[in-house]
Order: structure tokens, then C-alpha cells, then sequence
């Protein structure tokens, strides 16, 4: 079973910055579009950003344009999410996720990690 | 963006009988390519991440029991749980992954009656 484990969370200061890893692992990590979801303390879930299998192509959700990164480490079966300029509203607990791809098609997202919890506050 | 909408926010059903969650999506989801409806179905759990329940809006992920379907086409859909069992007491997202941004339904809240 593919097992994903984010780390690098933790209590910030607005405006400060984090990254954030997750390890894959069980997974022909090269093979699929990566994400990052994140959900607020007792709210829904929010789409954050994705990468492409080669890491050339990212896209980003409009409330973190310009502020995150997303990057991967296909050797090293990472995936990266650096955080710049955080927010008081980007805490969160932080998903690692991995579309899944059938007959050439996604098909949702169909691995999770156990998420972290990032913490922007002064 | 495309906009999910779920309802109702919550219901309570009794052990054994049939749970409906409708999912409305802003914009058709079918994608002419392969004819397959871009609609994910998730469930949640305290404390847990999300799990796949179904996708391509009503195929089943390895490993859901039967009791789970999912139907619709286009931008109306329906999660069904045939006969409600204690362990699916949960929080349950729809999610359109047609385009980008991926975006989710709110939550239906289900609970036992």
C-alpha cells in the first residue's frame, strides 16, 4: 500500500515562512500528478496546488499564488510545498495527496499522507 | 472556478436504511474526451485524512463495500449509502477534478437516527 508522511509543520509567525516535505513510499512516485490539500481547523477541504509527473508543470489555488511553491524530487521520492509570507488563514492541517491515474484518465485523489499541522500565529 | 455544492448539510439516518447526499457542480464535469464524468467521492473521518470512496462519479475504489454508489452525470450527482451501517458515520466531500483549481463540496454530515 502507498504510504505518504508530510513533515516540516509546526507553530509560525505571520509572515514567516515553512516548508513542508512529504515522503512517498510504496509508489512509482515519477508515474503521477502530485497535490497538496489543506483544511482549516473544522472546515472543509481546499485544494492547494499540483505538480506533474516531471515537475515542470504547477498549478496553484488563487489564495496562495505568489506565496507557495510546490516542487518534487522524483530521485528521492519527495514532494515540497514551501510556504512564504504565511498567513493567519493558512493554518491548517496539510495533505499530501497522489491522483490517481486509470486507462489514461484521473480519477480523484486515491492516496493520503496523515496530513501536518501548520500553525501561523503570533 | 467550478463550484460545489452539496445537500443537505447534514442528515441522520437509521441503521440499515438508505442515506442520499445530492453534489451540484457549477459547470458539466463530463469530459468529451472519454466520456467520463470528472466527480470524486470522499469520506472523512475525526482526525483522519479523507478516503476514495468512488470516482469517475460511480465507480467504486478498491476495496469500498457495496453498499457505497455513486450516479449522476453532467452536474447533478448522488452518493448513496444502500443500508447504513455505524462505521459510516462520517463527514462525505464531493470533488471535481474536470479542471483547475480541484475544488470540493462543502461536507454532508452523516449521522445515525
Amino acid at each position: 500500500e502507498v504510504e505518504l508522511v508530510e513533515s516540516g509543520g509546526g507553530l509560525v509567525q505571520p509572515g514567516g515562512s515553512l516548508r513542508l516535505s512529504c515522503a512517498a513510499s510504496r509508489i512509482s512516485f515519477s508515474d503521477y500528478w502530485m497535490s497538496w490539500v489543506r483544511q482549516a481547523p473544522g472546515k472543509g477541504l481546499e485544494w492547494v496546488a499540483n505538480i506533474d509527473q516531471g515537475g515542470s508543470e504547477q498549478y496553484y489555488a488563487d489564495s496562495v499564488t505568489g506565496r507557495f511553491s510546490i516542487s518534487r524530487d522524483n530521485a528521492k521520492k519527495f514532494l515540497y510545498l514551501q510556504m512564504n509570507r504565511l498567513r493567519v488563514e493558512d493554518t491548517a492541517v496539510y495533505y499530501c495527496t497522489r491522483e490517481k491515474i486509470q486507462d489514461e484518465a484521473p480519477g480523484g485523489f486515491d492516496s493520503w499522507g496523515q496530513g501536518i499541522l501548520v500553525t501561523v500565529s503570533s | 472556478d467550478i463550484v460545489m455544492t452539496q445537500s443537505p448539510d447534514s442528515l441522520a439516518v437509521s441503521l440499515g436504511e438508505r442515506a442520499t447526499i445530492n453534489c451540484k457542480s457549477s459547470q458539466s464535469l463530463l469530459h468529451s474526451s472519454n466520456n467520463k464524468n470528472y466527480l470524486a467521492w470522499y469520506q472523512q473521518k475525526p482526525g483522519h485524512p479523507p478516503k476514495l470512496l468512488i470516482y469517475w462519479a460511480s465507480t467504486r475504489h478498491s476495496g469500498v463495500p457495496e453498499r457505497f454508489s455513486g450516479s449522476g452525470s453532467g452536474t447533478d450527482f448522488t452518493l448513496t449509502i444502500s443500508s447504513l451501517q455505524a462505521d459510516d458515520v462520517a463527514l462525505y466531500y464531493c470533488h471535481q477534478y474536470y479542471n483547475t483549481p480541484r475544488t470540493f463540496g462543502p461536507g454532508t454530515t452523516v449521522d445515525i437516527k
